[in-house]
């Protein structure tokens, strides 16, 4: 079956504008978390959901990053007037179940460029 | 705290073994992962281990746990060229959901 993809899958962008960034889950899948990976580093969690509720936004760095998942399933992290710093690989991952240990299955990531 | 180290390079021969090594702070993970990251694709889930086992073998993947020293061990073994990409070991602790927190990852070459 289809597994967990991301668009786009490159985005560069002008230092104060605004992006979004989509993720489209593994279909049946509770969970939905976004992590932030830099260049040499592992991922760096985000934000999660369980279905439609965001259950821990602590790993969003400032108010400029939000992240929304209205109807349970497609999830959009929205990072507004983007900075250099905010330059990364943004990964999501699905899981079947909201339980700890349910095993998380991640999309290719979408590399964010502010220029 | 939560600190996930690795080390950051490994080689190894085409047919020999390779240990990857591991270490974490936080005594109270619950599951700890092992996941795979190739050049220009996800991380793929390798395997896990739930806290209260030692060990767990799956075909060419050997994970150990040392909870007393904080320490997972990934070992491959008869390692191929097709094994070399970025190793992260991640961590699930108890209090926080199913939230993984990562290791900077371990580059395996593997030389022919």
């Amino acid at each position: 079956g289809a597994g967990v993809s991301q668009s786009p899958r490159y985005k560069v962008t002008k230092r104060g504008q605004d992006v979004a960034l989509r993720c489209d889950p593994i279909s049946g899948h509770v969970s939905l978390y976004w992590y932030r990976q830099a260049l040499g580093q592992g991922p760096e969690f985000l934000t999660y959901f369980n279905y439609e509720a965001q259950q821990d936004k602590s790993g969003l760095p400032n108010d400029r990053f939000s992240a929304e998942r209205p109807e349970g399933s497609i999830s959009t992290l929205t990072i507004q007037r983007t900075e250099q710093r905010d330059s990364a690989m943004y990964r999501c991952a699905s899981s079947e179940r909201a339980d700890r240990g349910s095993e998380q299955y991640f999309g290719p990531g979408t590399r964010l460029t502010v220029t | 705290g939560e600190d996930v180290e690795q080390s950051l390079f490994l080689s190894v021969r085409e047919g020999d073994s390779s240990v990857i090594n591991c270490t974490y702070t936080d005594s109270s993970s619950t599951y700890l992962y092992w996941y795979k990251q190739e050049p220009g694709a996800g991380l793929q889930l390798l395997t896990y281990i739930f806290s209260n086992m030692d060990m767990k073998q799956d075909q060419r993947l050997t994970v150990l746990l040392n909870k007393k020293d904080k320490h997972l061990s990934l070992r491959i073994a008869d390692t191929q060229t097709g094994d070399s990409a970025i190793y992260f070991c991640a961590e699930n602790l108890y209090n926080a959901g199913n939230m993984l927190t990562f290791g900077g990852g371990t580059r395996l070459m593997v030389k022919p």
